[in-house]
């Protein structure tokens, strides 16, 4: 089963915009990590924030890790149409180290 | 480096057929993993092996077959495909230890009649 959820499944805005997307999870974590799909394309790593971080900064991301709540968001600072992409979090659990489970993903679209 | 590299992009196939995936690396990762992607659904763990000769199955696992007679190979073999097992198929790998990021092969795009 997926350990990850995204909400929302789908966002659209307009450049400029900021973009937050959410992501809970069922069990406890050594990480959370962010990764980027273009359509058609394989994952691309966004940042890494560890069970004992609360924020985490990376250019216009910025992740932020509630660990009592299950719960972490990613938020993409004044979007870009290049932003447009799905976008999903992964968790690598304490017991399988270097196993990644992943959620369903958001689909971000952002208009020029 | 090349990264992580698979082969075929896209296979069409009959059920009752066997194939090979091949994924390969060379960044001397130790971890080396398939996932498979279906619509709507995020990435889904199938075998993992964490070395040379070493695998252990993932979240679903049934209908493959994994192998790791080297560091940089990773070869995923689907023994008699059916027609749910279409999806597209990503390799990655790691270097070993916690809070490694995990690189992405391109994917192969497999569908079974």
């Amino acid at each position: 089963s997926q350990q990850g959820e995204e909400d929302p499944q789908a966002l659209s805005i307009q450049e400029g915009e900021n973009a937050t997307m959410n992501c809970s999870y069922k069990t406890s974590i050594n990480n959370l990590q962010w990764y980027r799909q273009n359509s058609g394309r394989g994952l691309v790593h966004l940042i890494l924030i560890r069970s004992n971080e609360r924020e985490k900064h990376s250019g216009r991301l910025r992740v932020t890790l509630d660990t009592s709540k299950k719960s972490s968001s990613l938020l993409i600072t004044a979007s870009r149409a290049a932003d447009t992409a799905s976008y999903f979090c992964a968790t690598e659990r304490g017991s399988t180290l270097g196993r990644l489970y992943f959620g369903r993903g958001t689909q971000l679209t952002v208009w020029p | 480096n090349a990264g992580v590299t698979q082969t075929p992009k896209f296979q069409v196939l009959k059920t009752g057929q066997s194939m090979t995936l091949q994924c390969a690396q060379d960044m001397n990762h130790e971890y080396m993993s398939w996932y498979r992607q279906d619509p709507g659904m995020g990435l889904r763990l199938i075998h993992y092996s964490v070395g040379a000769g070493i695998t252990d199955q993932g979240e679903v696992p049934n209908g493959y077959n994994v192998s790791r007679s080297t560091t940089e190979d990773f070869p995923l073999r689907l023994l008699s495909a059916a027609p749910s097992q279409t999806s597209v198929y990503f390799c990655a790998s790691s270097l070993q230890g916690e809070e490694e990021t995990q690189y992405f092969g391109p994917g192969t795009r497999l569908l079974v009649l």
